[in-house]
């Protein structure tokens, strides 16, 4: 049974502050790594991929992939109000299309 | 492009009726993918189509559940009959290639058993 971890929440973070979210999961042959955010009654937007090893850049996003220890991250610099959602983590495995969905973390940015 | 779209966005019906949710993916979208979200549970895989065919359907919880997807246009999702335990949000996604490129969501469909 593939699996996505991730601490439900709720991340209580100051606004200009970094808010690091993080990922673990089970699946060692994995590829694809996502980071979706989902504000409340909305439906999951994707907002960072990374395939490889290291750290991928976007905005105030960074995405960290480690894959030896099985863990992904999400860096959001300079958090603001409207970053207050829930985040997913999201993996997809070498073998099908499919995707499989953390449970999310609930971000709270405090103004 | 319009993105994906669902319908109906709310359905309350009672226990035992009929409940037909609709999907149109994104045109030129290969993959299409069902999903259900409760709180308890996250985001749930029920089935996927590629160009049109069942991929996996291991999701779908049990015989009252059936997808369709006639052209590369629409897909429902069906559940007959209707219990409690199915309330919940049901997205529907499309890709032109997971790995690459992830998911788009639809609006989900808020379904309400009573």
């Amino acid at each position: 049974q593939k699996e996505v971890e991730q601490n439900s929440g709720p991340l209580s973070v100051p606004e200009g502050a970094i808010a690091s979210l993080n990922c673990t999961y089970s699946d060692r042959g994995s590829q694809s790594f996502f980071w979706y955010r989902q504000y409340s009654g909305k439906s999951p937007e994707l907002i960072m991929s990374i395939y490889s090893n290291g750290d991928k850049e976007d905005g105030r996003f960074t995405a960290q992939l480690n894959k030896a220890s099985q863990y992904v991250s999400l860096l959001i610099r300079d958090s603001q109000p409207s970053d207050s959602a829930t985040y997913l983590c999201a993996v997809n495995g070498a073998r099908d299309d499919k995707i499989i969905f953390g449970k999310g973390t609930r971000l709270h940015i405090l103004p | 492009d319009a993105g994906v779209i669902q319908s109906p966005r709310h359905e309350v019906t009672e226990m035992g009726q009929e409940v037909t949710l609709r999907c149109k993916p994104i045109s030129g979208h290969d993959y299409l993918f069902w999903y259900r979200q409760t709180m308890m549970r996250g985001l749930e895989l029920l089935i996927y189509f590629n160009n049109n065919v069942p991929i996996d359907d291991s999701g779908m919880p049990e015989d009252r559940f059936s997808a369709k997807m006639p052209n590369a246009s629409f897909s429902t999702l069906k559940i007959q009959p209707s219990e409690p335990r199915d309330s919940a949000v049901y997205f529907c996604a499309s890709s032109s290639h997971p790995a690459s490129y992830g998911y788009t969501f639809g609006s989900g469909t808020r379904l309400t058993v009573v």
